[in-house]
């Protein structure tokens, strides 16, 4: 059983495109949650979601627009790609809010701009 | 705004030995998350460590948090190439406008040798 999927997990294309990521995850959790991890390994989060509801919006250019159609699922839109958005981006989810936060990490989607 | 910061970054390992990572931040927090990612793979949580003096142990790993100190460490017990991976530890912000954030160190590169 896949608790949080993602999809594509590798994802090729040129610059200037607009490409999407889904996230879709079956644990019943309120919170998801999208980071992206550069070439040297850093996780920083990019949105948070809670029931449909974006309450984490961290600097990321708004080429980035993170769309949540019920609460099981977050896709990220990437408009206008540039080669410094190549990265392995995370979908992750959680349960109960903060007050615990554990969260469960997708399987990532490597995204390269050529 | 917080800061998670790890040491060592690398850390090469022969098996049987004992080794502890560090993870130190900056600002308040009672919430602390260690997970472990292999290459090209996902983020899998190890502990979830929720109050100061907090202790866990599964197989050769122990974690434990001390909030006064802001400092959170894993130990590892009689090293086994099996557990070669990247470490990190991820802290969440409990209050002012980065509630519910969660923000990772570096990672710790771990390589286990015979």
């Amino acid at each position: 059983d896949t608790a949080v999927s993602q999809t594509p997990k590798y994802l090729v294309t040129q610059m200037g495109n607009d490409k999407s990521i889904k996230c879709e995850q079956n644990l019943g959790h309120d919170t998801m949650y999208w980071y992206k991890q550069d070439s040297k390994k850093f996780l920083k989060i990019m949105f948070s979601y809670n029931n449909k509801e974006l309450i984490i919006n961290e600097t990321v250019p708004n080429r980035f627009s993170p769309k949540s159609p019920d609460k099981a699922h977050l896709n990220l839109h990437i408009n206008s790609l540039e080669l410094g958005d190549s990265a392995v981006y995370f979908c992750a989810s959680s349960p109960q809010g903060f007050s615990y936060n554990e969260q469960f990490f997708g399987p990532g989607t490597r995204l390269t701009v050529l | 705004e917080l800061k998670v910061e790890q040491n060592p970054l690398f850390l090469s390992m022969q098996e049987g030995k004992n080794y502890t990572i560090y993870c130190n931040y900056s600002t308040t927090s009672d919430r602390l998350y260690w997970y472990r990612q292999d290459p090209g793979k996902s983020l899998e949580s190890l502990f979830v460590l929720l109050s100061n003096g907090a202790v866990k142990q599964e197989g050769r790993l122990m974690a434990s948090l001390d909030t006064k100190a802001r400092l959170s460490t894993l130990h590892i017990t009689a090293a086994v190439h099996d557990l070669s991976a990247t470490y990190f530890c991820a802290v969440l912000s409990t209050g002012g406008t980065s509630y519910g954030k969660l923000t990772f160190g570096q990672g710790t590169i771990l390589t286990v040798h015979p």
